[in-house]
């Protein structure tokens, strides 16, 4: 089974700061997904990226895709209370599931 | 816009009871999947279905079974409740890009079970 590291697990900032949160693997992956969960719901499709050293960009979020394809990183500008949630990454390996990370847990305070 | 509708949002059942899941998904995606998520320990695939009438365990599988009778509506079953199924239940459906070579999953807004 391929692990799937998140980090950090909790992130708590101030409106206005900058943060960059890491999905990591442990051998390549095909692409990867991100994806935002607010509490109680649902998460919601972000992002996929697919090219090695790619970067997606999100109004204030940026995503990038490592060139050996084994990590990647969401940075947000100048968070704002409504990024708050939980950030989840999962990787396709041209299977029909996604094996999931434990997510990134984000607190955006006024 | 995908939409992925599952039957409740919050749902309290007793220990021994059969418990039904229903989730719908109107873009009519080959794929469908029903996970749990707990505190710390993140998604967990319960099972997964590929057609309609076929169905894959996924990592935690016991204490569940499946139905997908139609392409849209894949149900999860827990035939006899027990409080370790207390949980968060989210259904997903995906679609392949056009290569067939990646999927992206689309979720539910989930089910909050408790078993008493």
């Amino acid at each position: 089974t391929q692990l799937l590291e998140q980090s950090p697990q909790f992130l708590s900032i101030q409106e206005g700061e900058n943060l960059t949160v890491y999905c990591n693997s442990s051998s390549v992956f095909s692409s990867l997904q991100w994806y935002r969960q607010e509490p109680g719901e649902g998460p919601v499709l972000l992002v996929t990226v697919v090219t090695g050293g790619e970067v997606k960009k999100l109004k204030r979020l940026t995503f990038q895709f490592g060139d050996a394809r084994k990590d990647s990183s969401l940075h947000i500008t100048a968070a704002q209370p409504g990024d708050t949630g939980l950030y989840l990454c999962g990787l396709s390996n041209s299977g029909y599931a996604l094996n999931f990370g434990k997510g990134t847990s984000l607190l955006v305070t006024p | 816009d995908v939409k992925v509708t599952q039957s409740s949002r919050y749902l309290v059942k007793r220990t021994g009871e059969k418990v039904f899941l229903e989730c719908v998904q109107d873009m009519d995606h080959e794929n469908m999947f029903w996970y749990r998520q707990d505190p710390g320990l993140g998604l967990r695939l319960i099972y997964f279905s590929y057609d309609v009438k076929m169905k894959e365990k996924g990592d935690i599988p016991e204490g569940y079974s499946v139905s997908r009778e139609k392409k849209e509506r894949f149900s999860l079953i827990l035939e006899s409740a027990s409080t370790n199924q207390t949980s968060m239940y989210l259904c997903a459906s995906s679609l392949p890009n056009s290569g067939r070579w990646y999927y992206e999953q689309y979720f539910g807004p989930g089910t909050r079970l408790t078993v008493t």
